[in-house]
């Protein structure tokens, strides 16, 4: 049961132009949601995050929406350049018992930004 | 300051055998969370220690296990590997087991494969 859904596997866009990543989930208990970046070889980075409580956050270039009525988040990146091209990861927490650092991974979209 | 070291960074390994991984995480950081990586089930999350406590664990059989040690560092142990163990493993560290996640950061990455 995949609690955490990325329907597109991959995504190619203009340099310059807006990238739109989306996400949705189907666990209303999510709390917490995030999205992070991964290089071929790498780890994944951390980009942004957001709390159930807002449904906007950004950060530079980067801007996380949340339609909790929908359950479902997008991850905006204006303008997109070259370097942005990796695979996009969301992920979902919540918390039960206490804090935890479990995280729900969606399986990714690649995002590919051509010059 | 040195970030969160996986080792090793490949191996390959023979259907029936064991495996163990080994994750150092970044110097202070209490809490070590463990994924892997397979194609199209993004990633899924194994287990997370705290203070060698086990506080947290996904939904893999039994063979999979895992321990931390009192420096913080941390070892997951693969028993009677199987073809689908292939994989990328994954450890996470942060400062502590709150759902800080601006401080999760992950290591590369030990990518398995069994033969």
């Amino acid at each position: 049961d995949q609690q955490v859904k990325q329907n597109s596997p991959s995504l190619s866009v203009q340099e310059g132009r807006i990238s739109i990543l989306n996400c949705d989930y189907t666990n209303s208990m999510f709390d917490y949601f995030l999205w992070y970046k991964k290089y071929p070889a790498e780890g994944p980075t951390f980009l942004i995050s957001i709390s159930s409580i807002k449904d906007k956050n950004e950060d530079g270039r980067f801007t996380v929406f949340l339609n909790k009525s929908a359950k479902h988040l997008s991850l905006h990146i204006v303008p997109s350049q070259p370097g942005d091209s990796a695979v996009y990861f969301c992920a979902a927490s919540f918390s039960y018992g206490g804090a935890t650092n479990k995280l729900i991974f969606g399986t990714g979209t690649l995002l590919a930004v051509q010059p | 300051k040195a970030g969160v070291t996986q080792t090793p960074r490949y191996l390959i390994k023979t259907r029936g055998q064991q495996v163990t991984l080994s994750c150092s995480p970044i110097s202070g950081h209490r809490s070590v969370s463990w994924y892997q990586q397979t194609p199209g089930q993004g990633l899924q999350f194994l287990f997370e220690y705290f203070s060698e406590t086990q506080r947290n664990k996904g939904n893999f059989p039994g063979r999979f296990s895992g321990r931390q040690f009192s420096n913080s560092r941390s070892e997951m142990n693969v028993s009677t590997l199987e073809l689908g163990d292939s994989a990328l493993y994954l450890c996470a560290s942060s400062l502590t087991s709150d759902r800080q996640n601006y401080g999760y950061t992950f290591g590369s990455g030990t990518r398995l494969t069994v033969v």
